[in-house]
């Protein structure tokens, strides 16, 4: 049983350009949950996601960023006209439901650097 | 807004020696968990502590909830190097899995 597959691993893009940073979820899991982790610090809730549904978008951006996670393929964080301080690591968890104490299990990250 | 402080922020010990990491709040969590980051990697869960009081142990390691569910410890014995790494608490309190994680405490273990 595969883990939480992110990808790509490392991202460079331009100011201005688009990024797009795809989540497999586990077998099994429909709730998805991203967060952001900047240098130096702890990782910041953004988004969370159950198929086709956004349950809880209080930590995304009001610009430029969305989330998806379509009925079929992975959930997508996309950003928009990127700037320096998107420059971040994002992850992604996955649980198989999303009631309390439920164990969710995160992947190896998508380092996106902004030049 | 919740915040999650750990303590201490930095921990450079020797192979063999103890150690406590702690993570405080003025919040009351439904539950906390304990995860360690290695470089270029996602956090792993080490524990989930629920209950007000609750001590777990896993192996060297030992986490305690506090009583009011608003802090908890972690404790390690005799440190050793494949220990080195980041440690994050993570409290959970709106339902599901939507977790506010803290400072982190960057510990290194020197053999």
């Amino acid at each position: 049983n595969a883990g939480v597959m992110q990808n790509p691993r490392h991202l460079v893009r331009r100011r201005g350009q688009e990024a797009r940073l795809r989540c497999s979820p586990m077998k099994g899991h429909s709730h998805v949950y991203w967060y952001r982790q900047l240098p130096e610090e702890g990782l910041k809730f953004m988004v969370y996601l159950q198929k086709e549904n956004i349950i809880d978008e209080s930590g995304m951006p009001k610009e430029r960023f969305s989330a998806e996670f379509p009925k079929e393929g992975p959930s997508i964080l996309r950003i928009q006209q990127v700037v320096r301080g998107d420059s971040a690591a994002y992850f992604c968890a996955s649980s198989p439901t999303g009631g309390t104490n439920t164990e969710a299990f995160f992947g190896q990250g998508t380092r996106l650097t902004v030049v | 807004t919740q915040l999650l402080e750990q303590s201490p922020q930095f921990l450079s010990i020797q192979e063999g020696e103890n150690l406590t990491v702690y993570c405080n709040s003025s919040s009351v969590f439904s539950s906390l968990q304990w995860y360690r980051q290695e470089p270029g990697e996602g956090p792993v869960l080490l524990v989930t502590v629920v209950t007000g009081g609750e001590v777990k142990k896993l192996k060297r390691l030992t986490f305690q909830f506090g009583d009011a569910r608003k802090d908890s410890s972690l404790h390690i014995t005799a440190a050793q190097t494949g220990d080195t790494g980041l440690y994050l608490c993570a409290g959970e309190s709106g339902g599901y899995q939507k977790v506010t994680f803290g400072t982190g405490t960057k510990l290194q273990v020197i053999p």
